[in-house]
């Protein structure tokens, strides 16, 4: 299996509703990610996990809540988001002493 | 920090011509570099890498060239086929920040028939 699975591949959620993206890999990466991508935008990196473990929050808003149950899954946790969070949100994985990063096809978030 | 840009936001070539994508990078840290390409709906699929202690890598059809000097690095296709239309991106990291991608602004390759 050499791919990145993300579901769902779109949602629509209200600004009080809390709603979960799911990410999964099966390529033994201990690396994982979380990337948000506007339209004609290029990915902005929000969160790194190495070994089940964060190490990078790249100042992200704590409406956004990630967790990293094994190495295999990473889930997003949204909760209170706005409008302006409306987005392509991807996640990727890398394998120890491999640094490409392999994407997955994204969800696709509306904010009402 | 890391910053990566693009020079065009649009190239249109004919096909079976050659490509030409170019990339200019700041931080003189960054040791790493990878090339994406990105259709429409779908997510960044990987296309080629380099490390900065080579100045050129080939693939299949693809050839990314490093000049560490001016901070530049470029994506040639060969034989642009329309297959090869998409958004292209490179992006960087440094050792110090080796997990910690950033992305340059894209450019979108128009592949006329």
């Amino acid at each position: 299996d050499t791919e990145v699975t993300q579901t769902p591949k779109h949602l629509v959620m209200g600004m009080t509703n809390k709603k979960s993206l799911k990410c999964e890999q099966h390529m033994g990466h201990r690396a994982m990610y979380w990337y948000k991508q506007k339209a004609k935008k290029p990915p902005e990196l929000m969160f790194v996990y190495s070994y089940e473990k964060l190490s990078i929050n790249e100042s992200v808003p704590s409406r956004f809540s990630p967790e990293c149950p094994n190495s295999s899954l990473l889930n997003l946790h949204l909760h209170a988001l706005q409008p302006e969070d409306s987005a392509l949100y991807l996640c990727a994985s890398s394998g120890p002493g491999n640094d490409e990063q392999f994407f997955g096809p994204g969800t696709r978030l509306t904010v009402l | 920090g890391e910053s990566v840009g693009l020079h065009l936001p649009t190239l249109s070539v004919q096909e079976g011509d050659n490509s030409i994508i170019n990339c200019a990078y700041s931080n003189s840290a960054s040791d790493y570099f990878i090339w994406y390409k990105q259709e429409s709906g779908k997510g960044p699929q990987f296309i080629i890498d380099i490390r900065s202690n080579m100045d050129k890598r080939q693939g299949q059809r693809v050839t990314v060239l490093l000049n560490k000097t001016v901070k530049h690095l470029s994506l040639q296709i060969a034989a642009t086929q329309p297959g090869d239309s998409a958004v292209y991106f490179c992006a960087g990291s440094s050792d110090t920040g080796r997990r910690a991608l950033t992305f340059g602004s894209g450019t979108r390759l128009q592949v006329q028939p």
